[in-house]
């Protein structure tokens, strides 16, 4: 089924870890989003990318770098892992008609 | 300040009661976009309504029906006879354009619980 394929669904860093969440899409968009969701918070937009080789940041990017080298992937790094980085993060791509499919969703646990 | 306020944090009604979940938005552009996502316990987001700031026709689907009116910078997003099944965090969000691209902004979300 086309849609947007996150890994992994869970992982547990100690703090000071790095890792990256791969955010893989099949349906040719060219905006993807990296979103943050904590409780009662709604979603914070971490970085953007409007296509291959350009990204951009949003509302929360400190902590995070991400890269866009094909249409298809969006990955989210995160270096030297802190307690506030737990968190469940969702990855988005966008249709024409502005419209966001996303992610299963990776819930991030840093001890 | 937030763009996009929805004011109820959780919401418990009975099962066919009707609920009205209430978004409030703030924008300068002319020209944007204001959807519903919906988040059942699964997890997952999943789409339910968009809206482009040029057309305030209300709409129904079925059971869920949603009231844009640009005077008080509402979407409004109702369920009637509602159900268990609905029970979920439901998302309102804003589309606007920034540095020349389209960025979704969220609400914080209300929480429907359906007691059956």
């Amino acid at each position: 089924n086309a849609g947007v394929t996150q890994t992994p669904k869970f992982r547990i860093l100690k703090i000071g870890q790095s890792m990256t969440l791969q955010c893989a899409q099949d349906m040719n968009h060219n905006y993807m989003y990296w979103y943050r969701q904590d409780p009662g918070m709604g979603l914070k937009l971490i970085y953007y990318s409007v296509g291959a080789g350009i990204t951009d940041k949003g509302e929360v990017p400190n902590g995070y770098n991400v890269s866009r080298s094909t249409t298809e992937d969006f990955p989210l790094r995160l270096e030297l892992a802190a307690p506030s980085q737990t968190s469940v993060y969702f990855c988005a791509s966008r249709n024409g008609a502005n419209v966001l499919t996303f992610g299963a969703g990776s819930r991030l646990t840093v001890l | 300040a937030q763009k996009v306020t929805q004011a109820q944090t959780e919401i418990s009604v009975v099962e066919k009661e009707d609920v009205t979940l209430d978004c409030v938005y703030e924008t300068r552009d002319t020209t944007y976009y204001l959807f519903w996502y919906k988040q059942p316990p699964s997890g997952e987001l999943v789409f339910l309504i968009r809206r482009n700031s040029f057309d305030e026709q209300n709409e129904i689907s079925g059971r869920y029906s949603w009231n844009f009116q640009k005077s008080t910078s509402s979407f409004n997003f109702t369920i009637t006879a509602s159900q268990v099944v609905d029970s979920a965090v439901y998302f309102c969000a804003l589309s606007e354009r920034s540095g020349g691209s389209y960025i979704p902004t969220f609400g914080r979300g209300t929480s429907l619980i359906v007691h059956p």
